[in-house]
């Protein structure tokens, strides 16, 4: 599989703050690219994806794609206490298979 | 809608013994997927089915893994016989025809002992 590589946490930012997240993938020819919250035990849930480069908005989040720099990252706007979770960078290889980073834990202080 | 679910929710085995992983996709998704997370490292693909049929199984570590989808509807995931190092989170996800954006059920978390 291909290497996706995302910032290493803990993230800790105050409520009502920005939280920046970066991911960085090692296939060029990946087009597809797609940001997973997920809460201890639980199922990872989607809450973002992007395919062209530049941003897309979705609420309080964020995504911005770079395929030049192969750069992908998530901005959370007005950090609230239940955006804490582990946040998961994944990057489409082809045929519909997903490779994941580690993840970076963000923890929202109130 | 009911999401994907996953059963058991935890399993604790012996080495050597057998184990068997149940996925229930979402209705109607043709694909389905199936990941592990073992300890400290991050999810890794194991092998994607279109209904019935593997589409991709090059994820799969080895032939103690059994994957079948009879039926394209339910899948499971047998191993045979358990070791160690196959202990983590067995996630399971599925998306419609056509559709990359994959749903991920609740995971299956697998101790062997």
């Amino acid at each position: 599989q291909k290497e996706v590589e995302q910032n290493s946490g803990p993230l800790s930012v105050p409520e009502g703050a920005i939280a920046s997240l970066n991911c960085t993938y090692s296939d060029r020819g990946s087009q597809s690219f797609f940001w997973y919250r997920q809460y201890s035990g639980k199922s990872p849930e989607l809450i973002m994806f992007i395919y062209s480069n530049g941003d897309k908005e979705d609420g309080r989040f964020t995504a911005q794609l770079n395929k030049a720099s192969q750069y992908v990252s998530l901005l959370i706007r007005d950090s609230q206490p239940s955006d804490s979770a582990t946040y998961l960078c994944a990057v489409n290889e082809g045929d519909y298979k997903l490779s994941f980073g580690a993840g970076t834990t963000v923890t929202v202080r109130a | 809608e009911a999401g994907v679910t996953q059963f058991p929710s935890h399993s604790v085995i012996e080495k050597g013994q057998t184990v068997t992983l149940r996925c229930d996709p979402i209705s109607g998704h043709d694909n389905l997927y199936w990941y592990r997370r073992v300890m400290g490292k991050e999810i890794k693909f194991l092998l994607h089915f279109v209904k019935e049929s593997k589409q991709d199984e090059s994820g799969m570590p080895n032939n103690r893994f059994l994957a079948e989808r009879t039926g394209g509807t339910y899948s499971t995931l047998k191993v045979q016989p358990a070791e160690l190092e196959d202990s983590g989170v067995y996630f399971c996800a599925s998306s419609l025809a056509g559709q990359e954006t994959q749903y991920f059920g609740p995971g299956t978390r697998l101790l062997v002992l």
